[in-house]
């Protein structure tokens, strides 16, 4: 199985601030990364896919890039309604696997 | 626009089969592939499986041996069911459309599954 690691678990940030989110896949996955937001009782929003293709509807302000086996995600001037848990996907195989999550809360 | 629900009972006794249906809107079974996904609560994501109607189903093999899903064209709707369940198996489940190259997009809204006597 394709491990995704995340980092960091957690993280502070203010409105207006640019945070970046890093995900390290256990092997080559080329660009099949995708990016998902969640907010507290809410199931998973699709972000990002192919690691840097935005979603239709998305805000501009959130963008992926990497390949191979280091991808990030990354939000410019935080807003917020940004304020979430953020999970990157590999879709290269199955099992598809996540990462573990990346928590961004108000500073 | 394309509509899940999920629903089911909200506690299983531990060792018994764990059953839930999604009820798809907005677009017909035959039209996509679906897939279940679930969270324990406070915890990560976990994929279980992804399926077209008329089948080519993709489990996950940590799961593959207690795992069928099945799809109801008449309803509109497709199920998981999961056997022998134990406390492990508490989490949220989803039901969500498998799109592109495999990610998730939209999902449901979740139902939290409680295994416990």
């Amino acid at each position: 199985d394709i491990q995704m690691t995340q980092s960091p678990s957690s993280l502070s940030a203010s409105v207006g601030d640019r945070v970046t989110i890093t995900c390290r896949a256990s092997q080559s996955i080329t660009s099949y990364v995708n990016w998902y937001q969640q907010k507290p009782g809410k199931a998973p929003n699709l972000l990002i896919y192919a690691a840097s293709s935005l979603q239709s509807g998305v805000p501009s302000r959130f963008s992926g890039r990497g390949s191979g086996t280091d991808f990030t995600l990354t939000i410019s001037n935080l807003q917020p309604e940004d304020f979430a848990t953020y999970f990157c996907q590999q879709s290269y195989s199955t099992p598809l696997t996540f990462g573990g999550g990346t928590k961004v809360e108000i500073k | 626009q394309v509509q899940l629900q999920e629903s089911g009972p909200g506690l299983v006794k531990p060792s018994e089969t764990l059953s839930l249906t999604c009820t798809v809107s907005g677009a017909s079974i035959s039209s996509y592939y679906w897939s279940w996904i679930r969270q324990p609560p406070g915890k990560g994501l976990e994929w279980i499986a992804y399926f077209y109607y008329s089948g080519n189903t993709n489990y996950n093999p940590s799961l593959k041996s207690r795992v069928t899903v099945s799809v109801d064209t008449s309803k509109n709707q497709f199920s998981l069911t999961l056997s022998s369940v134990t406390a492990a198996d508490t989490a949220m489940y989803y039901c969500a459309i498998r799109a592109g190259s495999n990610w998730f997009d939209p999902w449901g809204q979740g139902t939290l599954v409680i295994v416990s006597s």
